[in-house]
């Protein structure tokens, strides 16, 4: 089975805190995603990587950026936390333009 | 770019009656599309796919959706709701040649004992 593991299930930091949040996958998949997932707002789509060090802009990238130095592994990053921040995280894997699979999600409170 | 669309933002079922989740899309090239289950505090499964083989596609727990190309439609049905299928639900669209998945907003199904 497929497995992608995201670091921490829930997270609270203080606004001005840099964030990490890791994703890693376990199948070789070449595309990795971030999204933001809201009440009434569905998933957003923050950053997506196609490849080691490639990286596009989703439809929400400001106060993020990416990282994603080995296949395995995908990274967002809040420069500087702020509350409107506050959401679930959700990142997924998938290979080519089949289906994605999702890691279990992480709840991130700024305060 | 591809967009899908899903009304109803809440859905109420009785249990053992059926669900029908409505799901439009639009895309530039040949679609792959999937409908996904969340249950509360859980990440996303898949509930079934459909990549250009049979239009009617089964998934699991008695879910089915068909692919209507003339209707840019890929509705999501059960014949029988159960309280376990009390959950959002996601229609997605991939289109061939572009990595992105579009999310519809999702449909947030309760079901009444």
């Amino acid at each position: 089975d497929v497995k992608v593991t995201q670091s921490s299930r829930y997270l609270v930091k203080r606004t001005g805190e840099k964030v990490f949040l890791e994703c890693v996958q376990d199948m070789d998949h070449e595309n990795m995603f971030w999204y933001r997932q809201d009440p009434g707002l569905g998933l957003r789509l923050i950053y997506f990587s196609y490849d080691v060090k490639m990286k596009e802009k989703g439809d929400i990238p400001e106060g993020y950026s990416v990282s994603r130095e080995k296949k395995e592994r995908f990274s967002l990053i809040l420069e500087s936390a702020s509350t409107n921040q506050t959401s679930m995280y959700l990142c997924a894997s998938s290979f080519q333009n089949t289906e994605a699979f999702f890691g279990q999600g992480t709840r991130l409170t700024v305060v | 770019a591809q967009s899908v669309t899903q009304l109803d933002s809440h859905v109420s079922v009785s249990e053992g009656t059926p669900v029908l989740l409505r799901c439009n899309y639009s895309s530039s090239y040949s679609p792959s599309l999937f409908w996904y289950v969340q249950h509360p505090n859980k990440g996303l499964q898949l509930l079934l796919k459909y990549t250009s083989a049979a239009t009617l596609v089964k998934g699991i727990n008695g879910f089915e959706a068909e692919f209507k190309k003339s209707e840019t439609s890929f509705h999501l049905t059960k014949p029988s709701a159960h309280m376990s299928d009390a959950a959002e639900y996601f229609c997605v669209v991939s289109a061939y040649g572009n990595n992105r998945l579009a999310f519809g907003k999702g449909n947030q199904v309760v079901v009444i004992p």
